[in-house]
């Protein structure tokens, strides 16, 4: 079946704009997680989501990260004034539930001009 | 918070030999432990879980064993293969099973 979907697969823009990230999940998987992977190093944990509840917004670095689910499914992570320090690959995965093993889309790569 | 260590990072042998990854981590609490393989360019690929009501696991050539009481756990490549070359990832799920936290990587490159 179709995977974790992940748009664009790369993304060029210049410091201070804002930048937009999609992630279609696997279909019926509730919780949904956000990732960064800066060249070279392991994955940072970033945002959480499970059905309705209220996010685990724990792992943004700054008040410029955001994100939102909507329906329950698609999510979309909002960097805004976008800085040199936030290019890296955004890793978006999904899981059935909870505590279930996470799935990983092919992630979109930022860079900041 | 949870914290991960992994060990090497990287690592280099020859076709046909073993290799092992090494993880530690911090929090007690943390119950599941999955290793993921990436290969350059690509999405990180779960390859094997354990959890922590098991001591180990195997699946074919790959195997992954956990010692709770040192909050320990390790990933097994037996008869390694040239596509078997690429970063290795483990990771432990905690703050009550929202997240995982990553190692750093091991880089594993199988020579022929």
């Amino acid at each position: 079946g179709a995977g974790v979907s992940q748009s664009p697969s790369n993304k060029v823009t210049e410091k201070g704009k804002d930048v937009e990230l999609r992630c279609d999940p696997i279909s019926g998987h509730t919780a949904l997680y956000w990732y960064r992977q800066s060249l070279g190093q392991g994955l940072e944990f970033l945002i959480y989501f499970q059905g309705n509840s209220a996010p685990d917004k724990s792992g943004l670095p700054s008040d410029r990260f955001s994100a939102e689910r909507t329906g329950g499914s698609v999510s979309t992570l909002t960097i805004q004034r976008t800085q040199q320090e936030d290019s890296a690959v955004y890793l978006c995965a999904s899981s059935p539930v909870m505590n279930q093993p996470q799935h990983f889309g092919d992630g979109t790569r930022l860079s900041i001009l | 918070g949870e914290n991960v260590e992994q060990h090497p990072s990287t690592l280099s042998v020859q076709e046909g030999d073993s290799a092992v990854i090494k993880c530690t981590y911090s929090d007690s609490a943390s119950n599941y432990f999955p290793w993921y393989k990436q290969e350059l360019g690509k999405r990180p690929q779960l390859i094997i879980d354990i959890r922590s009501n098991v001591g180990e696991k195997k699946d074919q050539r790959i195997a992954v064993t956990l010692n709770k009481t040192a909050k320990h756990f390790s990933l097994h490549i037996t008869e390694t293969q040239p596509e078997d070359s690429a970063v290795y990832f483990c990771a432990a799920l905690t703050g009550g099973g929202n997240k995982l936290t990553f190692g750093t990587g091991t880089q594993l490159k199988v020579e022929l």
